[in-house]
């Protein structure tokens, strides 16, 4: 999985809690990205990251929150106002934006 | 929609058999790539094909890119039961910040 850990591997949570997952990188790796994967589906980005202290809205950003403060971290949040937030998260970052990514290992969050 | 569509969804194959998927999108590209994933794993870069190329290959991979018709395709030759996957087509939109998109997958299996 490349140099990119996330954590943990399996989550979870009680509805009404927020909850955030962990995604490291050691590639020194100027962007960053969070997805969402469900069953039989393909990724569904959430937020982007392509350089530090700035990030950009995905297609799906509503109810997630992120912050880049390191080059090597982006954490995601998932927040109470997300809907439906039992999915598998993947992490993932690349040289420069557009180019080929890097996945982590992916975390499998859910709620009750 | 700018997301690629993949066909066919679901593919077996006898183990030695090639295996061929197929991905159009919508809008001109920079580049397209290809990505598996295993069960419940991230997902692995494959193969790059930028928009001024028309064929690469990468072992028994072989990315074909067509512009005119907006398709890529990927071929497995001489599969094995390894090659048990899914299989994620990608692109990079011109002008589209460097996200990429994803299709929803061709999910492959080979049977020894």
């Amino acid at each position: 999985d490349g140099g990119i850990t996330q954590s943990p591997k399996y989550l979870f949570r009680k509805e009404g809690q927020n909850v955030t997952l962990s995604c490291e990188q050691n590639l020194n790796h100027d962007a960053m990205y969070w997805y969402r994967q469900d069953p039989g589906q393909g990724l569904r980005l959430i937020y982007y990251s392509q350089i530090v202290n700035d990030f950009q809205k995905g297609d799906i950003a509503e109810g997630y929150s992120v912050s880049r403060e390191k080059k090597e971290s982006f954490p995601l949040t998932v927040t109470s106002a997300q809907k439906n937030p039992t999915a598998f998260y993947l992490c993932a970052s690349s040289i420069t934006a557009g180019g080929e990514q890097y996945f982590g290992p992916g975390t499998r969050l859910t709620v009750t | 929609s700018q997301q690629g569509e993949e066909d066919p969804q679901a593919l077996s194959i006898q183990e030695g058999e090639n295996a061929t998927m197929n991905c159009s999108y919508k809008t001109s590209i920079n580049n397209l790539q290809w990505y598996r994933q295993n069960s419940g794993r991230g997902l692995v870069h494959l193969i790059l094909i930028r928009s001024n190329e028309r064929e690469k290959h990468s072992g028994r991979l072989r990315v074909t890119l067509d512009t005119s018709k907006k398709s890529s395709s990927l071929l497995i030759t001489a599969s094995r039961a390894a090659d048990t996957a899914s299989y994620f087509c990608a692109t990079d939109y011109s002008g589209n910040t460097g996200k990429l998109i994803f299709g929803q997958g061709t999910t492959l299996q080979v049977k020894p």
